[in-house]
């Protein structure tokens, strides 16, 4: 596609659900990065992926928070047992080699638990 | 722990009038990136300052980087309706330029 696709655009779940958010990058971009943004703050890393295997995992918050890639395209972010706090706007980035300042993100997920 | 401040949080400034945005970083960071996001949307690339005393102007904003004060301004000059959005610095990481730190953003709003 033309840019990152991430869907869906908005998912409303119930505390305690388990949720898929998904991310398409750019075609060819071997680098995918997800963030969070909760309301009124900056984007937050999560992790990034180089290809299939997730090159830095530091800014997953707990144990909760899982993402895989498994042929270096797509990418899921799982959400299990879901909190209100978890409640942001997940976005998705993607880029050629493994720069962050050369990404393109995507319009985000707004995930909200109710 | 590195740490991006940007000032003020909330601007609201009418047409035609001038303002900077300060971001602030606690790093020895030798390299700035400056987004917009509006309402709903993605984050846009605007400058990207790599060395100390860089300054990029793209219309009316001009952003510069003083890495010895750890500080960045982005200059609105003569602002117009069409730039009201958030605008946020982001300062790499870690040394590989893997992951950005984000400021918490500057949401202007421009007034007519």
């Amino acid at each position: 596609g033309a840019g990152v696709s991430q869907t869906p655009s908005n998912k409303v779940t119930e505390k305690g659900k388990y949720v898929e958010l998904r991310c398409d990058p750019i075609s060819g971009h071997t680098a995918l990065y997800w963030y969070r943004q909760s309301l009124g703050q900056g984007p937050e890393f999560l992790i990034y992926f180089q290809g299939t295997g997730a090159a830095d995992d530091s800014g997953l918050p707990n144990d909760r928070f899982f993402a895989v890639r498994p042929e270096g395209s797509v990418s899921t972010l799982k959400i299990q047992r879901t909190e209100r706090g978890d409640s942001a706007v997940y976005l998705c980035a993607s880029s050629f080699g493994g720069a962050i300042a050369e990404a393109f993100f995507g319009q985000g997920t707004r995930l909200t638990v109710v | 722990e590195l740490k991006v401040e940007q000032n003020p949080l909330f601007l609201s400034m009418q047409e035609g009038k001038n303002y900077t945005i300060y971001c602030n970083y606690s790093t020895t960071s030798d390299r700035l990136y400056w987004y917009r996001q509006d309402p709903g949307k993605s984050l846009e690339s605007l400058f990207v300052l790599l060395s100390n005393g860089a300054v990029k102007q793209e219309g009316r904003l001009m952003a510069s980087l003083d890495t010895k004060a750890r500080l960045s301004t982005l200059h609105i000059t003569a602002a117009v309706h069409d730039l009201s959005a958030t605008y946020f610095c982001a300062v790499e990481g870690n040394n590989y330029g893997q992951n950005f730190v984000f400021g918490p953003g500057t949401r202007l709003s421009v007034l007519p």
